[in-house]
């Protein structure tokens, strides 16, 4: 049982150029997220997912866009990186919904510099 | 929108003692209230939840309560070790999101 499971763990991009984080988990969980974390603003919510199918912006949605095409997998895709997407990004998953009262597992973090 | 604070960004504590970490939050009322570790290099590992109805909840030597008049929750560990040194992060539940704050990062010193 990995857990989530996040890749790569480092790049370096230059600025405009895209890529995809990756996010998979394998505990069928039905709620994923991605979050940002960056020194002085704590973790900060770009996109959940309630289910396959179903994504929803979070607090800082601009400049990612994200799918759900199988319960397992939650990728992030940055269309064209910018200086300011630098920073840690961690995926999430958990059974279900927060007001559910269900714990979140977070992956271990893909550290992105964009040059 | 919701807000949530830990008013410290470091304590330092020296090891036996207990260290108490604070978590304010404005503008909503969650149902769940959750607390997470987070190690240098590491992503956050979930610790406690405690519910609205529930003013207290131990897990060995951790402690959390839950004041939901003050819209507070305290964090306690007891008998703190320099292994419990870390960065502790509040979050709350807002629907379908966890809203989290900016951490406190204990320093317990032997």
């Amino acid at each position: 049982n990995a857990g989530v499971t996040q890749t790569p763990k480092f790049q370096v991009l230059k600025t405009g150029q895209s890529m995809t984080l990756q996010c998979a988990q394998d505990m069928n969980h039905e709620y994923m997220s991605w979050y940002r974390q960056d020194p002085g603003m704590g973790l900060r919510l770009i996109h959940y997912s309630v289910g396959a199918g179903i994504t929803d912006q979070g607090e800082v949605p601009n400049g990612y866009n994200v799918s759900r095409s199988t319960t397992e997998d939650f990728p992030l895709r940055l269309l064209s990186a910018a200086p300011s997407q630098t920073s840690v990004y961690f995926c999430a998953s958990s059974y279900a919904t927060p007001n559910s009262g269900n714990t979140i597992y977070f992956g271990e973090g893909s550290w992105l510099t964009v040059v | 929108s919701q807000k949530i604070e830990q008013n410290s960004e470091a304590l330092n504590i020296q090891e036996g003692k207990t260290a108490t970490l604070t978590c304010n939050y404005t503008n909503y009322s969650p149902a769940y209230l959750q607390w997470y570790r987070q190690d240098p290099g590491r992503g956050p590992v979930f610790l406690l939840l405690i519910r609205e109805n529930e003013k207290e909840k131990r897990k060995e030597r951790l402690k959390v309560t839950f004041d939901t008049t003050l819209k507070q929750s305290l964090f306690h560990i007891t008998a703190s070790q320099p292994a419990d040194s870390a960065t502790y992060l509040c979050a709350l539940e807002a629907g379908t999101a966890l809203i989290f704050g900016k951490g406190t990062t204990l320093s317990v010193s032997s």
